[in-house]
């Protein structure tokens, strides 16, 4: 069964600072990866996938992430955070196998505390 | 891009009663649609597959019985929660895939809380 780790529950960091939330997953074939935003309220929010191709993906709000098939990771970073970008970070994966047709298995989150 | 609205936003309900949970696609088809719940600072869990046509399938652990899922048409997907308990309280969020590239859209997720 795939399964999607991050490591970290909680990350604290300043504003303008630099950023790096790390995911690890676990599955037999080439996975469709996804991060996805969650702010207090709201719903989820894509930030960016990774399918297939070039393997730094750009996504929005100023975010990117490297896959990395060795490592079997996917981590998300980003050069400057502001300080909306406080929230809940969730890392995906879903079946390339099952054609659109499964759910997808989510990390169990970080939480991003942004400091003055 | 395409929308997945929810409705109610959020409920509260009696132990013993039942609620239902509409999930819809507002600018797309979707044959099939995902139920999630999520607990509170938790991650989401997928609980069922709601296919249109046909039965949800549903997680290993989620009581079909108590979760009935219905998927009327190409653009309705609902839940149901029978004789809620307090246990059930949760965020129950509904998503649906678009498109060959298997991106999925999330509703903004329904707040169920049984007293």
């Amino acid at each position: 069964a795939q399964s999607v780790t991050q490591p970290d529950i909680h990350i604290t960091v300043s504003e303008g600072a630099s950023l790096e939330l790390r995911c690890n997953y676990s599955y037999g074939a080439t996975p469709y990866l996804f991060w996805y935003v969650q702010s207090p309220g709201q719903g989820l929010q894509l930030l960016l996938k990774y399918f297939s191709g070039d393997t730094l993906v750009q996504g929005i709000k100023g975010f990117e992430a490297e896959f990395k098939r060795s490592q079997s990771s996917f981590n998300l970073r980003k050069p400057s955070v502001h300080w909306s970008d406080a929230a809940e970070y969730f890392c995906a994966v879903v079946s390339l196998l099952g054609g659109g047709a499964d759910g997808l298995t989510f990390g169990k989150g970080t939480h991003l505390i942004i400091q003055p | 891009g395409a929308v997945v609205s929810q409705h109610p936003s959020w409920v509260i309900c009696k132990s013993g009663t039942s609620v239902k949970i509409e999930c819809r696609s507002l600018d797309f088809q979707a044959t099939t649609m995902f139920w999630y719940r999520q607990f509170p600072k938790q991650s989401l869990m997928l609980m069922a597959t709601s296919n249109e046509g046909s039965k949800a399938t549903y997680e290993q652990g989620v009581e079909k019985d108590k979760f009935l899922i219905n998927h009327a048409s190409l653009t309705l997907s609902t839940l149901t929660v029978t004789s809620a308990h307090p246990e059930d309280s949760s965020f129950y969020i509904c998503s649906a895939p678009q498109g060959v590239s298997y991106e999925q859209y999330f509703g903004p997720g329904t707040r169920l809380t049984v007293t």
